[in-house]
């Protein structure tokens, strides 16, 4: 079965910290595909990136890094120098890659971060 | 870009009423999903379909149905509002050929049962 778990329900920072979101997964796929979701206060969900299963790359978008470690399953998401602007519910998702459910996603719960002025 | 659109933002029905939450994608995309999103649950999936007048069951069908005539629309249906319904609800779709592609939400539709 897909799981995904984020630990932390809620963290709070003051501007310029660096935080760090967890996410832990689980799946028995040897192909996958992991990403995280920004949801601001107005509700879109907004997509900030994919990983694949074999691409164990570290990545890096502007204040914005990614984790990816098999040997832990974990994939975790990193804000250097923290804005109020980042205030928002993060999710963490897997999504199986085969088969007629191709594209379908399980969610982590989220974790609301709050960057404090 | 890709357009998912919900038809309404808010939505304020009573107990009882069948509801109906359109959702229209404008990317010919095969694969069209409703999740329902309550505070400390995540998302949870409740319907998904792969082509036209095909769907399967999320985690969470009960109290639910779906209908999928056009590629383009996918459409929730309450048959029965009741209270613990109230939540919000968010449609998305993607490409049924592409893998690794992300999902595509809509704004989603904040529902009040009273």
């Amino acid at each position: 079965a897909q799981k995904v778990t984020q630990a932390q329900t809620e963290i709070s920072v003051v501007e310029k910290e660096d935080v760090t979101l967890d996410c832990v997964y689980e799946t028995r796929d040897t192909t996958y595909y992991l990403f995280w979701y920004k949801q601001p206060p107005s509700g879109e969900l907004v997509f900030l990136i994919r990983r694949n299963s074999f691409d164990e790359q570290n990545e890096i978008s502007g204040r914005y890094s990614w984790n990816f470690q098999k040997s832990t399953s974990s994939f975790n998401f990193t804000i250097t120098a923290s804005q109020v602007v980042d205030s928002a519910v993060y999710f963490c998702a897997l999504s199986e890659g085969r088969g007629s459910t191709l594209g379908r996603l399980y969610f982590g719960r989220g974790t609301q971060l709050t960057v404090w002025p | 870009d890709v357009k998912v659109t919900q038809s309404s933002r808010y939505l304020v029905k009573r107990t009882g009423e069948k509801v109906f939450l359109e959702c229209v994608q404008d990317m010919d995309h095969e694969n069209m999903f409703w999740y329902r999103q309550d505070p400390g649950l995540g998302l949870r999936l409740i319907y998904f379909s792969y082509d036209v007048k095909m769907k399967e069951k999320g985690d969470i069908p009960e109290g639910y149905s779906v209908s999928r005539e056009k590629k383009e629309r996918f459409s929730l249906i309450l048959e029965s509002a009741s209270t613990n319904q109230t939540s919000m609800y968010l449609c998305a779709s993607i490409s049924g050929k592409i893998r690794n592609q992300p999902q595509h939400f809509g704004d989603g539709t904040r529902l009040s049962i009273l």
